[in-house]
């Protein structure tokens, strides 16, 4: 497709657990972005990477909390024994070069976790 | 550290009435600023944005200037439509550029 893909749309999880959310970036994109939108709030940084490597992942609020991106392209982002302050669309961004600086981000239309 | 700090919504208007949102932000070094839109049901959308001071970004009649003397970049449009419905987010670059840090959101409702 032409945009930033993310699966699944929706996400039930009981508490406890593991979710893994799928990011499919535009082709050819090298930088990747994880945010996390609590509702009402705007995106929070999660982590970040430059093909396939985590540049930075300061933004991750706990180690249940896991990103890969293997190959440079398809990433991954792995909650592990869920909470309820978990509940959030996660997001996933993309664009061609470097940073976000100046740079136009595209983003996915999110992926919806609820945490019972 | 850095962040924005945009009005709270909801906001609304009738059509074709002035639309002005502010946003001010707190930043070390001469971050980018941008405004992103996000229509009901859609994911965010890159609206407009200013690489340095005094720079105005522009697009479907929005316009912001950035203001390093009063640390500002408000969103305005002269003219808004139904269409323009949606939440809008003030954000900057930070981090070596690595990441946006994202204003809470304002929710615009045009009326007919």
């Amino acid at each position: 497709g032409a945009g930033v893909s993310q699966s699944p749309r929706y996400k039930v999880a009981k508490r406890g657990q593991d979710v893994a959310l799928r990011c499919d970036p535009i082709s050819g994109h090298v930088s990747l972005f994880w945010y996390q939108q609590a509702l009402g709030q705007g995106p929070e940084f999660l982590t970040y990477f430059q093909n396939e490597a985590q540049l930075d992942k300061s933004g991750l609020p706990s180690d249940r909390f896991f990103a890969e991106r293997p190959e440079g392209s398809v990433s991954t982002l792995k909650i592990q024994r869920t909470q309820q302050e978990d509940s959030a669309v996660y997001l996933c961004a993309s664009s061609l070069i470097r940073g976000s600086s100046g740079n136009t981000i595209y983003f996915g239309e999110g992926s919806w976790l609820t945490v019972v | 550290g850095d962040s924005v700090t945009q009005m709270e919504g909801p906001v609304t208007l009738s059509e074709e009435a002035f639309l002005t949102i502010n946003c001010t932000y707190t930043a070390t070094g001469y971050p980018s600023l941008f405004w992103y839109v996000q229509y009901p049901g859609e994911g965010l959308q890159l609206l407009l944005k200013a690489t340095k001071a005094d720079d105005k970004g522009s697009n479907k009649g929005f316009e912001a200037t950035y203001r390093k003397e009063t640390t500002s970049f408000h969103l305005e449009k002269g003219s808004v439509q139904v269409s323009d419905s949606a939440v809008y987010f003030c954000a900057l670059s930070a981090g070596n550029n690595r990441k946006l840090i994202w204003g809470l959101g304002t929710s615009l409702a045009v009326n007919p």
